[in-house]
C-alpha cells in the first residue's frame, strides 16, 4: 500500500519564477492538505482540498493556489517565487473520519535563488 | 488564536532511558485534538499519538505515551526505553477542533538526540 508521494522532492528556482508541486495521497484517503515548513521551523497550514475544492486556507498569499483532481491527487502552484518561499513543502492525506490524523508524504525540497 | 509551545529546542538522552519532551497549548476551544509526530532528516512527518480533549485516559502507543494535563493545557510525549532511532525532531500539534478534517497547527519542534 503505497503512501503519500510527492514530486519532485528537490528544486531550484529564480526569483519571479512558477513552481507547481505534485502529490499522490494514501489509498482511500480523499482529503489533501498543503504544509510549508521554513528550516527550523514548524509545517504551517497552507490550504486544504476536498471533492476537489478548497476547504480550508491558512494565512498564505493568493499567489500560493491549489488543486485536486479527480482521483484525489493534488498540485500546489506558487506564483512570483522570492526567497522566502525557500522550505519544504510537505503534501498530507487523510479521509473524511476518524481523530484527522494526517499521513505525511517526505516534502518537496524547493529553494529560490 | 490556537498556539503550541515547545520550549525545549533540542534534549540529550542515553539509550534505554525514558525522555520528556514539554508541550503546552493555548486555545478557547472545548472540543480539539493533539498529536505527536516525529521528522526524522528525510523529512517526512511521522505520526505517533493522539489525544482527544475529552480522552479520560492518557494515550498510549507501544513506548510512546500522552501526558494530558487538561488543566496545565499541556501535552507532553513521554518515551520510554529509548532507541537510537529516536533520534529525530519532534512536534506537538493541535487541531482546531476535535474532528477530522481540519488543518493543523505545530509547535518549533524539539529536536531529540539519543546516544549510545
Amino acid at each position: 500500500d503505497a503512501g503519500v508521494t510527492q514530486s519532485p522532492t528537490h528544486l531550484i528556482k529564480t526569483r519571479g519564477q512558477q513552481v507547481t508541486l505534485r502529490c499522490s495521497p494514501k489509498s482511500g484517503h480523499d482529503t489533501v492538505s498543503w504544509y510549508q515548513q521554513a528550516l527550523g521551523q514548524g509545517p504551517q497550514f497552507i490550504f486544504q482540498y476536498y471533492e476537489e475544492e478548497e476547504r480550508q486556507r491558512g494565512n498564505f498569499p493568493d499567489r500560493f493556489s491549489g488543486h485536486q483532481f479527480p482521483n484525489y491527487s493534488s498540485e500546489l502552484n506558487v506564483n512570483a517565487l522570492w526567497l522566502g518561499d525557500s522550505a519544504l513543502y510537505l503534501c498530507a492525506s487523510s479521509t473524511g473520519t476518524g481523530t484527522g490524523e494526517l499521513f505525511f508524504g517526505e516534502g518537496s525540497r524547493l529553494t529560490v535563488l | 488564536a490556537q498556539k503550541i509551545t515547545q520550549t525545549q529546542p533540542g534534549m540529550f538522552v542515553q539509550e534505554k532511558e525514558a525522555v520528556t519532551l514539554d508541550c503546552t497549548y493555548d486555545t478557547s476551544d472545548q472540543s480539539y485534538g493533539l498529536f505527536w509526530y516525529k521528522q526524522p532528516s528525510s523529512g517526512e512527518m511521522i505520526f505517533l499519538i493522539y489525544q482527544g480533549s475529552y480522552d479520560e485516559q492518557n494515550a498510549t502507543e507501544g513506548r510512546y505515551s500522552l501526558n494530558f494535563q487538561k488543566a496545565r493545557k499541556s501535552a507532553n510525549l513521554v518515551i520510554s526505553a529509548s532507541q537510537l532511532g529516536d533520534s529525530a525532531m519532534y512536534f506537538c500539534a493541535m487541531s482546531a477542533a476535535n474532528q477530522a478534517g481540519t488543518a493543523l497547527i505545530f509547535g518549533k519542534g524539539t529536536t531529540l538526540s539519543v546516544s549510545s
